[in-house]
């Protein structure tokens, strides 16, 4: 596996409490991605970022936020969880360009009761 | 859009070739087609991408049709650990890099 650790695995938490996800990765891939995945919507981009204090959103980035003050970690802050973000959150790795592929951590499940 | 098509689902037996059909009939001459895996309960797994020529690694083959409309990934003898959900993703330069991940196709590999 590359190197990318997501922590923590496993998190339940309330409603209205913030909440933060790291991806670190030690491949000093330039760019970095959040994506989560809910059953009968596969993996959908939420955050994405280019390089440390480049980020940008994707598709589904309502309630989130994200920071990349160093290349290696990439946090995704849920500001106030709801519900609906229950989900199973996946951070991705790549280097630029069309030739290169994409390295997915394994994954924090995370509840919101 | 480079939209891609692939059957929801699929079986294969344990020792034979999975072949798995994608089709991207709207696919831009400089967009590469990558196949991803993601077994049960794990982060998505790179296996191999193409442009216009065929590929080959230690996971699988890459099939493009000269016209770069359709792909087929193979699996030369797919075993229970294959038995996984498989996404053709063109990846598109407009998209910076992102990949559009597809409901993909369920391989079941059965003894």
């Amino acid at each position: 596996d590359a190197g990318i650790t997501q922590s923590p695995r496993h998190k339940v938490t309330e409603t209205g409490t913030p909440v933060t996800l790291r991806c670190h990765q030690t491949e000093n891939h330039r760019y970095m991605y959040w994506y989560r995945q809910d059953p009968g919507h596969g993996l959908r981009l939420i955050h994405y970022s280019y390089g440390v204090k480049d980020t940008d959103k994707g598709e589904v980035s309502d309630g989130y936020s994200v920071s990349r003050s160093k290349t290696e970690d990439f946090l995704l802050t849920l500001e106030s969880a709801t519900s609906s973000q229950t989900s199973v959150y996946f951070c991705a790795i790549s280097e630029p360009g069309m030739n290169t592929e994409a390295f997915f951590g394994q994954g924090t499940r995370l509840t919101v009761v | 859009d480079a939209k891609t098509t692939q059957p929801p689902s699929m079986d294969c037996a344990e020792g034979r070739a999975a072949n798995l059909p994608c089709n991207h009939s709207t696919i831009s001459g400089n967009e590469y087609v990558y196949w991803y895996r993601q077994i049960h309960s794990q982060g998505p797994q790179y296996i191999i991408h193409g442009l216009k020529n065929n590929e080959t690694n230690e996971m699988a083959s890459l099939i493009i049709t000269e016209d770069r409309k359709s792909s087929t990934l193979i699996l030369p003898h797919a075993t229970l650990r294959d038995t996984a959900v498989y996404y053709c993703i063109p990846k598109r330069e407009e998209y910076g890099n992102k990949l559009v991940f597809g409901a993909g196709t369920i391989l079941r590999v059965k003894s």
